[in-house]
């Protein structure tokens, strides 16, 4: 089955940009999809099919995929970026999520 | 305002079954295809079953093939997840979640649904 690997955590000072990685086999050949998901709260798509972003999601919001790593940036950081984010990919019948990513806001 | 909202989460005992209901409103049901992800105290996401919208496709996460079933009933606007033979290992919040259409990605999520298996 499809593996996705996520550091742990990313640490970022307050308008500093914090940059979340998803590495996959040949990440390049997928649709990769990011969601925020903050304490006690559903995920939020912010970010599919490797760089568009849903209506309400801010442009310092966005996301790349090269190679066999996704990234997804996170520009201007603000308190409120402080979250859970996950990558995901569909591979052969299995939807498959990262293990998460913590960014925390210095 | 599309919107889901899942019900019929409790505390069961390791073996029983439960059965999980989501109903949808503002948007035109049985266009779109969901899938139920599950998140266990603590843990990240974990993908558990998805259901077409139109061509009657089911897929099921290895840990619940063959003890969860996934039906939809558009008529109410609303998707379930049977649960059977549960195990403490399936304790954790079940969400809903809408597929985007002509991508794999979930851009409407429901609030979830507790469900607790006791041992």
């Amino acid at each position: 089955s499809y593996v996705l690997t996520q550091l742990p955590s990313v640490s970022v000072a307050p308008g500093q940009t914090a940059r979340i990685t998803c590495d996959g086999n040949n990440m390049a050949s997928k649709s990769v999809h990011w969601y925020q998901q903050r304490p006690g709260r559903a995920p939020v798509l912010v970010v599919y099919d490797n760089t568009d972003r849903p209506s309400g999601i801010p442009e310092r919001i966005s996301g790349s995929n090269s190679g066999n790593t996704a990234t997804l940036t996170i520009s201007g950081v603000e308190a409120g970026d402080e979250a859970d984010y996950y990558c995901q990919v569909w591979d052969d019948q299995y939807y498959v999520f990262g293990p998460g990513t913590k960014v925390i806001v210095l | 305002e599309a919107q889901l909202v899942e019900s019929g989460g409790g505390l069961v005992q390791r073996g029983g079954s439960l059965r999980l209901s989501c109903e949808a409103s503002g948007f035109t049901f049985s266009r779109y295809s969901f899938s139920w992800v599950r998140q266990a105290p603590g843990k990240g996401l974990e993908w558990v079953s998805y259901i077409s919208g139109v061509s009657g496709s089911i897929y099921y996460a290895d840990s619940v093939r063959g003890r969860f079933t996934v039906s939809r009933d558009n008529a109410k606007n609303s998707v379930y997840l049977q649960m059977d033979t549960l195990r403490a290992d399936d304790t954790a919040i079940y969400h809903c979640a809408r597929k985007i259409l002509g991508s794999d990605a979930f851009d409407i999520w429901g609030q979830g649904t507790v469900v607790i298996v006791s041992s």
